[in-house]
């Protein structure tokens, strides 16, 4: 099966530092990744999507200045939280899909806590 | 798309017994939808899917059920186990430019009782 791995599964920082979550695509090669970020007992919101080689397209309401993507390879994405604030723990996901079928595999999430 | 609630609304079930779980969408262009499984501090799994000219799609265990016409989608969890115990999404999956968006609905949270 095609397999998501995202790192750190937990990070915990101080408000005003930034913090780079990385998204990888083990076994295939991902030519659309998705960042989504989700509150306790809340659904997934899409923030992102990001194609390989190309800047990223943000939902409304996401600031593209705060949330950083780099969709650098065919396996890797990066989300950066650039000074990071209280309110921006949570819990973020994301995601790829290959070119040959609809499906997106997710990865298994990165618990964020800005202190 | 759909509105996300103040909390998951919860099905309690005997393990056993047979699951239904409901979820509404909003978009009538959406072609393409898939059902997701939770757990705690994890990602969402892929259960299983369905495409709009479909009504009924059969898996191992589970049966998701599309009515286009009034635009809700089940997931039907047969002989429900303690395993099973999570919270599930709805997703419709409304593709354009070269790319899939998948909109998540509120969730529904699943407990079996043993």
């Amino acid at each position: 099966g095609a397999v998501v791995s995202q790192h750190p599964s937990r990070v915990i920082c101080k408000s005003g530092t930034s913090v780079k979550i990385e998204c990888r695509s083990l076994d295939f090669q991902a030519t659309t990744m998705f960042w989504y970020r989700q509150f306790p007992k809340k659904s997934l919101m899409l923030m992102a999507t990001s194609n390989e080689g190309s800047k990223a397209t943000y939902e409304q309401g996401v600031e593209k200045d705060k949330f950083l993507i780099n969709h650098a390879s065919l396996t890797l994405s990066t989300l950066t939280v650039t000074s990071a604030h209280p309110e921006d723990s949570s819990f973020y996901i994301c995601s790829a899909s290959r070119e040959s079928d609809n499906e997106q595999f997710f990865g298994p999430g990165t618990r964020l806590t800005v202190l | 798309g759909e509105s996300v609630g103040l909390h998951l609304p919860t099905l309690s079930v005997q393990e056993g017994d047979n699951s239904i779980i409901n979820c509404a969408y909003s978009n009538s262009a959406s072609d393409y939808f898939i059902w997701y499984k939770q757990e705690s501090g994890k990602g969402p799994q892929f259960i299983i899917d369905i495409r709009s000219n479909m009504d009924k799609r059969q898996g191992q265990r589970v049966t998701v059920l599309l009515n286009k016409t009034v635009k809700h989608l089940s997931l039907q969890i047969a002989a429900t186990q303690p395993g099973d115990s999570a919270v599930y999404f709805c997703a419709e999956n409304m593709g354009s430019g070269g790319y899939q968006k998948v909109t998540f609905g509120t969730g529904t949270k699943l407990q079996v009782i043993p």
